[in-house]
């Protein structure tokens, strides 16, 4: 069935430094790949998304690759801030609104 | 625009009985997903709805329902609770302005439902 694995669970960063996160995702028809990030007893909050005829995304200190041959993508932060702490989730859908989740990654940036 | 909004917030139910939970989307929009959130399993996929229908569902158990009405807002029915139940259970809305490819997300601020 459809799955997607995000690692690592958890990620330790000193302030300035950059954090990568990655998912892989196991049904080739996926076409939309989100992130979210979630705040402890927050909503989850869109913070970039990509779709599969886009290699790269940027949005300022925020980062996605997708690498569609692989089935896997990856988000990127860079100088990162202790307002970044929190969980991100990627997910992938192939179509409509249902999301298939990774399992969440708790990101740390001490200051 | 208003955001999504879930009610109620907070449910404390015991085992056995049934629940009906609340979602309604951002003004527009015509998709409205359902997920439940546990510490153990994350954030999984429940079922949508797009326009009254149920389009697309993801492997819970009958016990597990929902419904939408035309004017977009959402409700999931859980019957026949279990301790397994107890999750945090949010919603998102998206415009589905194409129809099928999926459009953003955004989610409610959940309802957290604990089963006694």
């Amino acid at each position: 069935g459809e799955n997607v694995e995000q690692h690592p669970s958890t990620l330790s960063v000193q302030e300035g430094d950059s954090a990568v996160i990655k998912c892989t995702y196991s049904d080739s028809a996926s076409n939309y790949f989100p992130w979210y990030k979630q705040e402890l007893g927050k909503r989850p909050q869109l913070i970039i998304d990509i779709r599969s005829n886009v290699g790269e995304k940027k949005d300022q200190r925020i980062a996605v690759t997708l690498n569609k041959t692989a089935k896997h993508f990856s988000l990127h932060i860079t100088e990162t801030q202790p307002e970044d702490s929190a969980v991100y989730f990627c997910a992938a859908s192939e179509w409509g609104g249902k999301l298939i989740f990774g399992q969440g990654t708790e990101l740390s940036v001490k200051p | 625009k208003a955001g999504v909004t879930q009610t109620p917030r907070y449910l404390i139910k015991t085992r056995g009985q049934q629940v009906t939970l609340s979602c309604s989307p951002i003004s527009g929009h015509r998709s409205v997903s359902w997920y439940q959130q546990t510490p153990g399993q994350g954030l999984q996929f429940l079922f949508e709805y797009f326009s009254e229908t149920q389009r697309n569902k993801g492997n819970f158990p009958g016990r597990f329902s929902g419904r939408q009405f035309s004017n977009s807002r959402s409700e999931m029915n859980v019957s026949t609770l279990e301790l397994g139940d107890s999750a945090l259970y949010l919603c998102a809305s998206s415009h589905a302005r194409s129809g099928a490819s999926t459009d953003t997300q955004y989610f409610g601020p959940g309802t957290r439902l604990t089963v006694l």
